[in-house]
């Protein structure tokens, strides 16, 4: 299957300060990504998609100041965590889909943000 | 709307027993895609199977198997012989033309040596 990368697997940040997901699509052009974020024992609820060279449409009661999407190119979309606030602390995941992988998308390994 | 409903949150079987968690769906769309996700505790989400709407017919790989059915929007999953190392979180998944994954809540299975 395609392979999606995402860095840092781990982050620690300290309140206030902005921290940067990286999702790479590794060996497909990604038209399309997803952000979810998951909550302890939760399932993945879906932030926004993004299409390269396009803004990011953000789900309802997302934040667009507050987790910033961007998708510079066909391998790339980054989430930006602004102003981190413990509350922010979760499992982001993204996923991908590229225009010969029909309907199915493909998840990164998920970055753990810890807030403190 | 779209809806996925994954009604048991945490099963337990002993190592060698066979599982099914079941998985309800919801949707207007008259074509759309039903996928499975194993989720260990390291987080990420292992890709199982992929079903779309006009193949009902099962699925079975190794100790996997699949039953997809529409009239009443099913699709549940069956491990036989259940191993130790099949202990994660499983997500049943659906999406339509938008590409975007509606997840049901997740069913933790547990299995016991």
């Amino acid at each position: 299957g395609a392979v999606v990368s995402q860095h840092p697997s781990r982050v620690i940040c300290k309140s206030g300060t902005s921290v940067k997901i990286e999702c790479r699509s590794l060996d497909f052009q990604a038209t399309t990504m997803f952000w979810y974020r998951q909550f302890p024992k939760k399932s993945l609820m879906l932030m926004a998609t993004s299409n390269e060279g396009s803004k990011a449409t953000y789900e309802q009661g997302v934040e667009k100041d507050k987790f910033l999407i961007n998708h510079a190119s066909l391998t790339l979309s980054t989430l930006t965590v602004t102003s981190a606030h413990p509350e922010d602390s979760s499992f982001y995941i993204c996923s991908a889909r590229g225009r010969r992988l029909a309907n199915t998308i493909y998840f990164g390994e998920g970055s753990w943000l810890t807030v403190v | 709307a779209q809806k996925v409903t994954q009604a048991q949150t945490e099963i337990s079987v002993v190592e060698k027993e066979d599982v099914t968690l079941d998985c309800v769906y919801e949707t207007r769309d008259t074509t759309y895609y039903l996928f499975w996700y194993k989720q260990p505790p390291s987080g990420e989400l292992v890709f199982l199977i992929r079903r779309n709407s006009f193949d009902e017919q099962n699925e079975i790989s190794g100790r996997y198997s699949w039953n997809f059915q529409k009239s009443t929007s099913s699709f549940n999953f069956t491990i036989t012989a259940s191993q130790v190392v099949d202990s994660a979180v499983y997500f049943c998944a659906l999406t339509s033309g938008t590409y975007k994954y509606i997840f049901g809540t997740g069913t933790r299975l547990k299995v016991l040596a």
